[in-house]
């Protein structure tokens, strides 16, 4: 079955720190790929996409996703956190095929603190 | 362009009472999904509607059902709740089929008593 894995529930850094979250899928092509972020009591957010192409994308917010095919992931990083980085964050895949258009599977999400 | 629309943005019922629960896509989409949001099993993809279709589903009981209207407001309905159904519910809009990406509204939260 198909299934997308953040391996971190719960992530802490510091405010102005480097943020690496990461995420795998497993599925038997490469899969549309999405970052979402959910801020409490709100709706999601799209961070990035990635659909094809240049393997590294860019999204808001000075976040950016790396695909990597050999490793079915796509880390989510951003170089300097602020605290208003404080929220949750989804990968999402999107699989190929009729029967599966518009079904975004989603990660468990990463809880990401930010000290100051 | 004014984004996800979804009403009402909250809802206490009761077990054995149904609700309906609407959505507004942004203008020009004619793709609406519906999503639950849980502590437990996350956000779980309920069904997918196109052109007044419904194009997927996932795996939930028949007591979750949806709709699209000809100017794609999307409405889903729950009938019997149970305490179960307590949930953030999405709704997400997107242009059309293939490779595009789902803009979401804030969600309904509902609760069963």
């Amino acid at each position: 079955a198909q299934s997308v894995t953040q391996p971190d529930i719960h992530i802490t850094v510091s405010e102005g720190a480097s943020l690496e979250l990461r995420c795998n899928y497993s599925y038997g092509a490469t899969p549309y790929l999405f970052w979402y972020v959910q801020s409490p009591g709100q709706g999601l957010q799209l961070l990035l996409k990635y659909f094809s192409g240049d393997t590294l994308v860019q999204g808001i917010k000075g976040f950016e996703a790396e695909f990597k095919r050999s490793q079915s992931s796509f880390n989510l990083r951003k170089p300097s956190v602020h605290w208003s980085d404080a929220a949750e964050y989804f990968c999402a895949v999107q699989l190929h095929g009729s029967s599966n258009t518009g079904k975004l599977i989603f990660g468990q999400g990463t809880t990401l603190q930010v000290k100051p | 362009k004014a984004g996800v629309t979804q009403t009402p943005r909250y809802l206490i019922k009761t077990r054995g009472q149904q609700v309906t629960l609407s959505c507004s896509p942004i203008s020009g989409h004619r793709s609406v999904s519906w999503y639950q949001q849980t502590p437990g099993q996350g956000l779980q993809f309920l069904f997918e509607y196109f052109s007044e279709t419904q194009r997927n589903k996932g795996n939930f009981p028949g007591r979750f059902s949806g709709r699209q209207f000809s100017n794609s407001r999307s409405e889903m309905n729950v009938s019997t709740l149970e305490l179960g159904d307590s949930a953030l519910y999405l709704c997400a809009s997107r242009v059309g089929q293939g490779p595009n990406e789902q803009f979401f509204g804030p969600g309904t939260r509902l609760t069963v008593l």
